[in-house]
């Protein structure tokens, strides 16, 4: 079983659509983060997390450190959002240790 | 300010042979992290270096080795190259304060 797991692993959404992707852990964290990566490879931090609820124009990430569970939502989605979604975690030390993705298609 | 940056891009390489990959974190960031990514996973971390010193090994075979130097910038390199070392190597950077990392766009590895 991996310690970060996602999902779902495939969305398929509807522009303007509200959208969640779920993150679980097995670990301990000191910190959790959603990452974009489109398809060049190159990857963009969203969020850091280690409480509560953070919001970026139309995205919000929270985290339950009690449920080892964190969410990241995206209101009124656009095709520009189509990407993979990728949940990591600090198990207390500077590595991460990454889910394996979700990949989000936005179509118009 | 530039980003993080890597080089090279692309690469194809023989099995059996030896690379070595480039990585230039944000100019003041001291600790420099590698990850390899095979297509359709989540990267998994390789080495972290924090002033000039490793901080830091995951599960990967001694062909792998990895060093930092006074400015910083590092490199990854990988000997006897087996076919399933094929993936895109990320560089990540951090800050002192924070755990915020920085990526690179990687480095795309074919061996044929």
């Amino acid at each position: 079983k991996n310690e970060v797991e996602q999902s779902p692993q495939n969305l398929t959404a509807q522009e303007g659509e509200f959208i969640t992707i779920n993150c679980s852990y097995s670990v301990g964290i000191s910190a959790l983060h959603w990452l974009q990566q489109h398809p060049g490879g190159g990857i963009v931090s969203l969020f850091m997390l280690s409480s509560g609820k953070k919001k970026h124009g139309r995205l919000i990430a929270t985290i339950n450190i009690q449920e080892k569970h964190s969410s990241l939502h995206i209101t009124a989605s656009h095709p520009r959002d189509s990407a993979v979604y990728i949940c990591a975690v600090n198990d207390g030390t500077d590595k991460l240790i990454f889910g394996t993705g979700t990949r989000l298609q936005v179509f118009p | 300010d530039a980003g993080v940056t890597q080089s090279p891009t692309h690469l194809i390489k023989t099995r059996g042979q030896h690379v070595t990959l480039r990585c230039s974190p944000i100019s003041g960031h001291k600790s420099v992290s590698w990850y390899q990514q095979v297509l359709g996973q989540g990267p998994q971390f390789i080495f972290q270096y924090y002033e000039k010193e490793e901080r830091g090994r995951g599960n990967f075979p001694d062909r792998f080795s990895a060093r930092q130097f006074p400015n910083y910038s590092s490199e990854l390199n990988v000997n006897a190259l087996l076919l399933g070392d094929s993936a895109l190597y990320l560089c990540a950077s951090r800050p002192d304060r924070g755990r915020r990392a920085f990526f690179g766009q990687g480095t795309r590895l074919t061996v044929v």
